[in-house]
């Protein structure tokens, strides 16, 4: 059981388009849900969090016009890069938190995110 | 505030051979602590957690971690390397109130030789 689906898996798209991640909690249901950036050989920094039927909480120095996120469901949450730029290249986790779980969240796949 | 330290960025040792990877972490509140395992172009598995009671805690695939309050320190063991384990480990920490959202270490990337 706990697991996170993330698609897609990688997707490359041309400057100034649009791009949308999705994260789905497969068996269990996720209140709360977190974004990551992880740049190549760096660590995980997270983004936001997001919150099932409210705005997600962004952390300092994420832009939130450029970052969209959306948690429709209990199971779902979206991450949609806007007007996408070179360096926003990089590789996007989420997590979910298990709300009957909830000592640990559970991490996706990961997406790679390629801006040519 | 929370912060975690991992002392090494790059491990090597041989096949057979104890695996420590080093953890530190800073937090004002109890934390819950985590280690977790990064392969190429993949996701995080947990290999294991501590979050309250013993503070030996025993994880997936042979791996262990001792919670030392007095030390602030929550370091990764396993008695013997295996080729399948090099890869990318991280350490994080939570809060155990509020979002919890983790915090991670720098990683440490783990080279077993044959």
């Amino acid at each position: 059981g706990a697991v996170v689906s993330q698609h897609p898996s990688w997707v490359i798209c041309k400057s100034g388009t649009s791009v949308k991640i999705e994260c789905r909690s497969l068996d269990f249901q996720a209140t709360t849900m977190f974004w990551y950036r992880q740049f190549p050989k760096q660590s995980l920094m997270l983004m936001a969090t997001s919150n099932e039927g409210s705005k997600a909480t962004y952390e300092q120095g994420v832009e939130k016009d450029k970052f969209l996120i959306n948690h429709a469901s209990l199971t779902l949450s979206t991450l949609t890069v806007t007007s996408a730029h070179p360096e926003d290249s990089s590789f996007y986790i989420c997590s979910a938190r298990d709300d009957v779980r909830n000592t640990e969240a559970f991490f996706g796949q990961g997406t790679r995110l390629t801006v040519v | 505030a929370q912060s975690v330290t991992q002392l090494g960025s790059h491990v090597s040792v041989s096949e057979g051979a104890l695996v420590l990877l080093r953890c530190n972490y800073s937090s004002s509140v109890p934390p819950y602590l985590f280690w977790y395992v990064q392969y190429p172009n993949q996701g995080l598995q947990l290999l294991l957690k501590y979050t309250t009671g013993a503070t030996l805690v025993k994880g997936i695939n042979g791996f262990e971690a001792e919670f030392k309050k007095s030390e602030t320190s929550f370091h990764l063991t396993k008695p013997s390397a295996h080729m399948s384990d090099a890869a990318e480990y991280f350490c994080a920490v939570s809060e155990y109130t509020g979002r919890r959202a983790l915090t991670f270490g720098s990683g440490t990337r783990l080279q077993v030789q044959p």
